[in-house]
C-alpha cells in the first residue's frame, strides 16, 4: 500500500533518447510535485500540479514535460536526454500546497 | 544562491544523547519550515514542521526551535537512537508559494550505539 510510487526505480539510457517516469499517489491528495536531486545533493522543485493544473514551473528546460492524466498521476516525460539530466528524480504529493509533502522513493536516471 | 543552508554536512552522536541539527535561512518571507529525514535509496519522509507564528514545536523525541530574528532553526532529537541515523533536510516555504519548498543540502546524522 505504497503512498507515492514511482517507476522505474532505475533508468539507464543514451544521450538523445526520450524517456518517461511515472508517478502515482493513493493518498487522495490534490497537489503533486516533481523534484530533481543533483550530484550536489540539492533537492530542487521542478513542477507542481494542483488538480491536474500546472501551478509551478521552475525554469525547467522545455525538454521536460509533465503530464497529469488525473489528480492521482503526474508523469514526467523528458525529450532529447542530456548528460546533465543525470540525477535522482522524486515525485511528491500533498493534500494542499501548504501542507507537508509525501515523497516517492526516487528514480535514478543515468545518461551514458 | 542558497536560501536555506545546513552548514554541517555530518554529525556523529552517541546513542541516548541529544542530537542538534541546525539550519539557517536568508529569505525573511519564509513562514513555514519543515524537517525531513531520508534513508538511502528512499524518498524524504516528513518529520516535523513549524510555522513562523511559533518558536517551538514538539513531537515525541523531536523538537524544532525557530529563532526568526536570527533566521535560524534547529531540530533536537532526544534521546538519539541508532535508527535515527539518516540524512536530515531542512526546508522552507513562503505563504502563497503554492508548496514551493526550498531545501537545504542536508546533514548526515550518525548515532553510534
Amino acid at each position: 500500500d505504497t503512498a507515492v510510487s514511482q517507476t522505474p526505480k532505475y533508468l539507464v539510457t543514451q544521450m538523445g533518447n526520450d524517456k518517461s517516469i511515472k508517478c502515482e499517489q493513493n493518498l487522495g491528495h490534490d497537489t503533486m510535485y516533481w523534484y530533481k536531486q543533483d550530484s550536489k545533493k540539492f533537492l530542487k522543485i521542478m513542477f507542481s500540479y494542483n488538480n491536474k493544473e500546472l501551478i509551478i514551473n521552475e525554469t525547467v528546460p522545455n525538454r521536460f514535460s509533465p503530464k497529469s492524466p488525473d489528480k492521482a498521476h503526474l508523469n514526467l516525460h523528458i525529450n532529447s536526454l542530456e548528460l546533465g539530466d543525470s540525477a535522482v528524480y522524486f515525485c511528491a504529493s500533498s493534500q494542499m500546497a501548504d501542507q507537508p509533502q509525501h515523497f516517492g522513493d526516487g528514480t535514478r536516471l543515468s545518461i551514458l | 544562491d542558497q536560501q536555506v543552508k545546513q552548514n554541517s554536512p555530518s554529525l556523529s552522536v552517541q546513542e541516548g544523547r541529544i542530537s542538534i541539527l541546525n539550519c539557517d535561512y536568508t529569505n525573511s518571507m519564509f513562514d513555514y519550515f519543515l524537517w525531513y529525514k531520508k534513508y538511502p535509496a528512499e524518498g524524504p519522509t516528513f518529520l516535523i514542521s513549524i510555522s513562523s507564528i511559533k518558536d517551538k514545536n514538539e513531537d515525541g523525541r523531536f523538537t524544532v526551535f525557530l529563532n526568526k530574528s536570527a533566521k535560524h532553526l534547529s531540530l533536537h532529537i532526544v534521546p538519539s537512537q541508532p535508527g535515527d541515523s539518516a540524512v536530515y533536510f531542512c526546508a522552507a516555504s513562503e505563504g502563497g508559494s503554492q508548496g514551493n519548498l526550498i531545501f537545504g543540502k542536508g546533514t548526515k546524522l550518525s548515532v553510534k550505539p
